[in-house]
């Protein structure tokens, strides 16, 4: 089955840039999905289809997807980013859907 | 707005069985594909099911195949997970989340808050 591998943690300082990896086999060939998930809440979709923001993200997320990795970049990190962040696929020949392991986001 | 709202968590007994309804409002309910999630305690999300907007097709994680059963009921707008035979590695926080799409699972727009099931006798 296929397996999405995300770093267990990032620290950033605030004002900036975290990246956080999600690798994959050939997963530029998948659509890449990003949620984020604070404390006690439900996850929240943040970019979908690699880059696209749904409405209400602020334009501080972002995604991009390449050969193996895929990529969520938050700028101009804020306290409020500190949360823990899925990437996730839907994989055909399995006909699953399939999370990353996750990644707590620290701001320093 | 868009509501979705489980029920039917609790305690469950090895070997044995809880149904759970996610019930929603706010859209159009018979249109979109619908899937369970679940957390375990300080773990990651763990997809579960999935299930078409008719109701024709349904998807399983290998974990939940041949003891979970995903149900739908679009004049009630309600979805369900029928959990059979139990285990200790089921306990979670099961949560239900409304698709993009109508025919698969793409991407999940909207989550509920979720429901807790602990499985010990």
């Amino acid at each position: 089955s296929y397996v999405l591998t995300q770093p267990p943690s990032v620290s950033v300082a605030p004002g900036k840039t975290a990246r956080i990896t999600c690798g994959g086999s050939n997963i530029v060939r998948k659509s890449v999905h990003w949620y984020q998930q604070k404390p006690g809440q439900a996850p929240v979709l943040v970019v979908c289809d690699d880059s696209d923001r749904p409405s209400g993200i602020p334009e501080r997320f972002s995604g991009s997807n390449s050969g193996n990795t895929a990529t969520l970049a938050i700028s101009r990190v804020e306290a409020g980013d500190e949360a823990d962040y899925y990437c996730q696929v839907w994989d055909s020949s399995s006909d699953q859907v399939v999370f990353g392991g996750g990644t707590k986001l620290t701001v320093l | 707005e868009v509501q979705l709202v489980e029920s039917g968590g609790g305690l469950g007994q090895p070997g044995g069985s809880l149904r759970l309804s996610c019930a929603v409002s706010g859209f159009t309910f018979s249109s979109y594909a619908m899937s369970w999630v679940r957390q375990a305690p300080g773990k990651g999300l763990e997809w579960v099911s999935s299930m078409s907007a008719s109701g024709e097709t349904s998807y399983y994680a290998d974990s939940v195949k041949g003891r979970f059963i995903i149900s739908r009921d679009n004049s009630k707008n309600t979805l369900y997970l029928q959990m059979n035979s139990l285990g200790a590695e089921d306990t979670a926080v099961y949560s239900c989340a409304k698709d993009r799409d109508p025919f698969g699972v793409v991407y999940m727009d909207v989550w509920g808050k979720g429901t807790t099931v602990t499985v010990s006798s």
